[in-house]
């Protein structure tokens, strides 16, 4: 059974330019989640999205960043005219439901965004 | 808002029994989540407690108070694998929401 696949697994921006980073949730998962870990802190909450829909994005700075999950495809979290604060590890979970017993999070291996 | 705390480092040696503490205060809470994350790499699930008491997982335990905001993470039999960050994080209505992280270091 395959986990959650993120890629890339290192991405490098120069300020001004574009991250596009790339989520796909474990197989029979429709819920997933983005959060970002600075070092030496813990991850931190950004957006919550279900299949075509954005659920909470709370966490997620107003401008620059837009995250989407369509019906067929990965979740996409999409950083426009990056600044070196945004350097940091990006990291997707998914879980099968958003309640109960089903709604443990599992998280991929993470993106890590370096900005010069 | 949520906030949780957590000791941020703690050494033990291989075989000792380590116990990482977590108190939280929050306006929403549906249980305790441990994760563990090995050098910057993809933090892995470990317990999750939602109701009062001890749940046992292998050489690893989990407990929770509701009443008094506060778990704890027990890790028994220590090897040097288990040499990593371990996070708490309290689980609101969906999102996670996470300590600063302990970094436990097994020593021979």
């Amino acid at each position: 059974n395959a986990g959650v696949m993120q890629n890339p697994r290192h991405l490098v921006r120069r300020r001004g330019q574009e991250a596009r980073l790339r989520c796909s949730p474990m197989k029979g998962h429709s819920h997933v989640y983005w959060y970002r870990q600075l070092p030496e802190e813990g991850l931190k909450f950004m957006v919550y999205l279900q299949k075509e829909n954005i659920i909470d994005e709370s966490g997620m700075p107003k401008e620059r960043f837009s995250a989407e999950f369509p019906k067929e495809g990965p979740s996409i979290l999409r950083i426009q005219q990056v600044v070196r604060g945004d350097s940091a590890a990006y990291f997707c979970a998914s879980s099968r439901s958003s309640g109960g017993t089903g709604d443990t999070q599992y998280f991929g291996p993470g993106t890590r965004l370096t900005v010069l | 808002g949520q906030s949780l705390e957590q000791p941020s480092e703690v050494t033990a040696v291989e075989g000792a029994i380590v116990q990482i503490n977590c108190t939280y205060q929050t306006s929403g809470f549906y249980g305790l989540s441990w994760y563990q994350q090995h050098d910057g790499g993809a933090p892995t699930f470990l317990s999750y407690n939602g109701l009062d008491g001890l749940e046992e997982t292998g050489r690893f335990s989990s407990f929770l108070s509701r009443s008094d905001s506060y778990g704890y993470l027990l890790l028994q039999e220590l090897q040097m694998k288990d040499s990593a960050s371990y996070f708490c994080a309290v689980k609101g209505d969906y999102k996670l929401s996470f300590g600063a992280g302990t970094t436990v270091t097994v020593r021979a």
